[in-house]
Order: C-alpha cells, then sequence, then structure tokens
C-alpha cells in the first residue's frame, strides 16, 4: 500500500466551485510535490515544496494554489477551474529533493464540468 | 526543457518472454534515472533506479542499462507475467531538482 495518502479519490466540480485536495504522508520527507496527469500522458511537475517552502512553480495558473501547512500535509487549493483542468492529481513526497526516489499516491480524478 | 523519448509507446509480448523499454536523452547533466510503473487507477511506483556511476543493476527479473556515451538507457523485463502489464515510465533529473519524464510504455502480457 503507498505511504502517500491523498483525498478525495474522485472530484467532480463546477467552474464557480472552490475546492481543495489534500495530500498526507508520514515517512518523514522534507520534500512534496503536486504532479498533473493527463490520460495516456506522464505526470508534468506543477509544484515542489522543500522544508515547506515553495521551490519550484511551474508557471501554473493561478487558479491552483498550493499550501503546505506542516512537513506531513500538502494541499491544493481549486477555484475556478476550466475543464481542461480535468485530470489526475497526483502527490508525491521524498525524502529530499527530487534526487531520489518519489513516492506517489494514488491520485485525486478531478472532473470540471 | 530536456526532452526524454520512449519507445515503445506500446508493446505486447507473450507471458514468459522478455520485455525491453529503450530512453534517450540530450542532456548530459543527469546522474539519476527511475523507471516508474503504474498500474492502472494507481500513481506511478519506482521499480529499479541506476546512478551514473553505474552500467548496469539487476533486480530479480528487472534489469537496467545505461550508456552515458550513448546516452540511452534500457529497462528489461525477463519471464514476463500476467502482473507485469502496465504503463511503465523512465525518467532522469537533468541537473536540476526536477525528474523528466518519458513519454511511457504501455506494457501487456498476453497470457
Amino acid at each position: 500500500d503507498t505511504e502517500v495518502t491523498q483525498t478525495p479519490k474522485h472530484l467532480v466540480m463546477g467552474m464557480t466551485n472552490k475546492k481543495s485536495l489534500k495530500c498526507e504522508q508520514h515517512m518523514g520527507h522534507r520534500a512534496m510535490y503536486w504532479y498533473k496527469q493527463k490520460a495516456k500522458k506522464p505526470p508534468e511537475l506543477m509544484f515542489v515544496y522543500s522544508y515547506e517552502k515553495l521551490s519550484i512553480n511551474e508557471s501554473v495558473p493561478s487558479r491552483f494554489s498550493p499550501e503546505c501547512p506542516n512537513s506531513s500535509l500538502l494541499n491544493l487549493h481549486l477555484h475556478a477551474l476550466q475543464p481542461e483542468d480535468s485530470a489526475l492529481y497526483l502527490c508525491a513526497s521524498s525524502q529530499a529533493s527530487q534526487t531520489g526516489e518519489l513516492f506517489f499516491g494514488e491520485g485525486s480524478r478531478l472532473t470540471v464540468l | 526543457g530536456e526532452n526524454v523519448e520512449q519507445h515503445p509507446s506500446t508493446l505486447s509480448v507473450q507471458e514468459g518472454d522478455s520485455a525491453v523499454i529503450k530512453c534517450t536523452y540530450s542532456d548530459s547533466a543527469s546522474n539519476y534515472f527511475p523507471w516508474y510503473k503504474q498500474e492502472l487507477g494507481k500513481g506511478p511506483q519506482l521499480i529499479i533506479d541506476i546512478r551514473s556511476n553505474v552500467g548496469e543493476k539487476k533486480d530479480q527479473r528487472i534489469a537496467v542499462t545505461l550508456n552515458k556515451t550513448a546516452k540511452h538507457f534500457s529497462l528489461h523485463i525477463t519471464e514476463t507475467q500476467p502482473e507485469d502489464s502496465a504503463v511503465y515510465f523512465c525518467a532522469g533529473n537533468f541537473g536540476n531538482e526536477k525528474l523528466t519524464f518519458g513519454t511511457g510504455t504501455r506494457l501487456t502480457i498476453i497470457p
């Protein structure tokens, strides 16, 4: 079983809704990531948090807002999304930066109507 | 940014046969090359990785080879089993904090 837990597993939202995706890990990892994955495509990096500070933002639209309340938790706040934002959102963690194994959660499948 | 080409995009092999997936890159800066397996409805899971100071690494039925001169690395799965059916992604970190993933290979094992 994955040691990175994501909730919810499925989310359907309208373009005017505000929702959040949550991710939790208890492996003591200090780096956490959000990836977006479209069908039949590789994961695309969105954000990296290192020691609870945002270290990489891959030019993601502001309708996606990440938050790292502590070293075990990572949130992704969603607001005014577009249908093309529908995808699988994957959270991952690693001991430090991306030079070692990434542990992925099972993802939150988002559908924007 | 760095591109990682992965081939083939789909691969079907008879159970018990071997499967080989290849990735090529152009930037020499990477020192870490992992392979991830993604089963349907799940997140990617690391199955094997190799660092740039090693040419080959093996873990039971899975092996990875790295040719830094030619800038390619390959995943080899021997004695394939139905549970090996999944999408496989190669990746590399090219001198920065980011992993760049290959385009993926959908492997189907035919019983």
